[in-house]
C-alpha cells in the first residue's frame, strides 16, 4: 500500500543473531516510522525519521537502531536478537507527519 | 504526554446493526484524532482522520467518528454492519506539528454475526 514494501515479509532466527529490516518507499515521503505490534499493546513507536540521516527515538527504543541513507531506504537493526523481539514490525510513512501510511508488515520470531 | 483508551477488546454485531467503537483519548494541546482499520495479515489503513474544523468526519467504507472535545472522545460509527467490516480498528492521537509522534490505542476486535 502506498508504495511502501517490507522485507522481508517473515523471519524466523535465533536469539543472539543480528537481523536487518527493509522499508522501501516509492513516494519521496520525508518521514519514515517503525512500530511494534504486539496483543494488547496496539502499536509501538520504536524509531523515525524526519529526513537522510535524520532519525530520532520512540517509545520503545532499547535494542533497536536505524539508519537512514537515503530518502527510500529505511532499515531496522536488531544488534542481537532476544525473544522479547519477537513480534510484528511496521514500517509507516508520511508526506507531512500526519497521517502515516503503513506497509503490510514483517513477522519476526526469534527463537 | 498524550494517550488513547479503546475500552474492551471486542465486541460483536450483527449484520446489519449499528456499529459503534469507543474512544477516549488525553492530550495537553488539542490533538489530531485517526481511526484506523486493519485486516488480517496486512497492515494498518487509515479509516479517517479529525484536525481541524468540522468535528463531524466522515471516512471510507461509510465510517465515521465525532470529535467531542468536553468529552475527550473521538467514538467510532456506522449504521449498518456489513460481514467485511470485521476487522481491528486502532484509535490513534498526535499533536498538531510534522514531528509530534502517533499514540495508538490498543486496539478492539470487530466481529460481524450473520
Amino acid at each position: 500500500d502506498a508504495g511502501i514494501t517490507q522485507s522481508p515479509r517473515h523471519k524466523v532466527t535465533e536469539t543472539g543473531t543480528p537481523v536487518t529490516l527493509r522499508c522501501h518507499q516509492t513516494e519521496n515521503h520525508r518521514y519514515m516510522y517503525w512500530y511494534r505490534q504486539d496483543p494488547g499493546h496496539g502499536l509501538r513507536l520504536i524509531h523515525y525519521s524526519y529526513g537522510v540521516k535524520d532519525t530520532d527515538k520512540g517509545e520503545v527504543s532499547d535494542g533497536y537502531s536505524v539508519s537512514r541513507s537515503k530518502t527510500e531506504d529505511f532499515l531496522l537493526t536488531l544488534e542481537s536478537a532476544t525473544s522479547s523481539q519477537t513480534s510484528v514490525y511496521f514500517c509507516a510513512i508520511s508526506e507531512s507527519g500526519q497521517p502515516q501510511h503503513f506497509g503490510d508488515g514483517t513477522r519476526l520470531s526469534i527463537l | 504526554a498524550q494517550s488513547v483508551t479503546q475500552l474492551g477488546s471486542h465486541v460483536s454485531v450483527s449484520e446489519g446493526a449499528l456499529v459503534l467503537l469507543r474512544c477516549n483519548y488525553s492530550s495537553s494541546v488539542p490533538p489530531y484524532l485517526f481511526w484506523y482499520v486493519q485486516y488480517p495479515n496486512q497492515g494498518l489503513q487509515l479509516l479517517l482522520k479529525y484536525t481541524t474544523g468540522a468535528t463531524l468526519v466522515k471516512g471510507i467504507n461509510g465510517f465515521e467518528a465525532e470529535f467531542k472535545k468536553s468529552e475527550t472522545s473521538f467514538h467510532l460509527t456506522k449504521p449498518s454492519a456489513h460481514m467485511s467490516d470485521a476487522a481491528e480498528y486502532f484509535c490513534a492521537v498526535s499533536e498538531a506539528g510534522a514531528n509530534s509522534k502517533l499514540t495508538f490505542g490498543k486496539g478492539i476486535t470487530l466481529s460481524v454475526r450473520p
